[in-house]
């Protein structure tokens, strides 16, 4: 299984909502990602977990929340969102680079396009 | 911080023409790699060119790295109208060991026209 899952596809809440974004994973991958994409630009990082340890954040508002309950799930928590949070919310995962620096391809998942009204 | 930086060019070839792209990128590398997203879905990985390498092929795809240059093309023969997508490279930094970040470029639209 070389898939990444994510639910929903399409999300739109009000700025007073709470809101998760899942994505899980089949690959033993011990790395996940959330990256943030909006139109025409490239995916933005915003979480890394590595062994199920938050290893980077760049820096992103408290109003998203990441979770990582297990190896194979990973999870979004979204509280208070601005319209400018709207975008597309892509989840990643590959092999550790700790263990293969020279490989670390990510597979994605089909994004969640979220909409903050 | 983005450190892949392609041409912002956006390409619209005919069926069966070749279609380049370019990528700079600013600090050492262990690898670079190009990947390809259709319109609103997740990105596909398409290949992996370690920094010791110059040249990689796979299927209709060459890609070329010059870490002198720190630069990369990515070219596609024979484009099909199913290549129509944006193209993005992505590099991670030497500097920082195992820390699984990668850096995105800006991306190339390609539009192939059957």
């Amino acid at each position: 299984d070389t898939e990444v899952t994510q639910t929903p596809k399409h999300l739109v809440m009000g700025m007073t909502n709470k809101k998760s974004l899942k994505c899980e994973q089949h690959m033993g991958h011990r790395a996940m990602y959330w990256y943030k994409q909006k139109a025409k630009k490239p995916p933005e990082l915003m979480f890394v977990y590595s062994y199920e340890k938050l290893s980077i954040n760049e820096s992103v508002p408290s109003r998203f929340s990441p979770e990582c309950p297990n190896s194979s799930l990973l999870n979004l928590h979204l509280h208070a969102l601005q319209p400018e949070d709207s975008a597309l919310y892509l989840c990643a995962s590959s092999q550790n680079q700790r263990q293969v620096i020279s490989y670390n391809e990510q597979f994605f998942g089909p994004g969640t396009r979220l909409t903050v009204l | 911080s983005q450190q892949g930086e392609e041409d912002p060019q956006a390409l619209s070839i005919q069926e069966g023409e070749n279609a380049t792209m370019n990528c700079s990128y600013k600090t050492s590398i262990n690898n670079l790699q190009w990947y390809r997203q259709n319109s609103g879905r997740g990105l596909v990985h398409l290949i992996l060119i370690r920094s010791n390498e110059r040249e990689k092929h796979s299927g209709r795809l060459r890609v070329t790295l010059d870490t002198s240059k720190k630069s990369s093309s990515l070219l596609i023969t024979a484009s099909r109208a199913a290549d129509t997508a944006s193209y993005f490279c992505a590099t991670d930094d030497a500097r920082y060991y195992g820390n699984n970040r990668l850096a995105f470029g800006k991306g190339n639209q390609v539009v192939v026209i059957p």
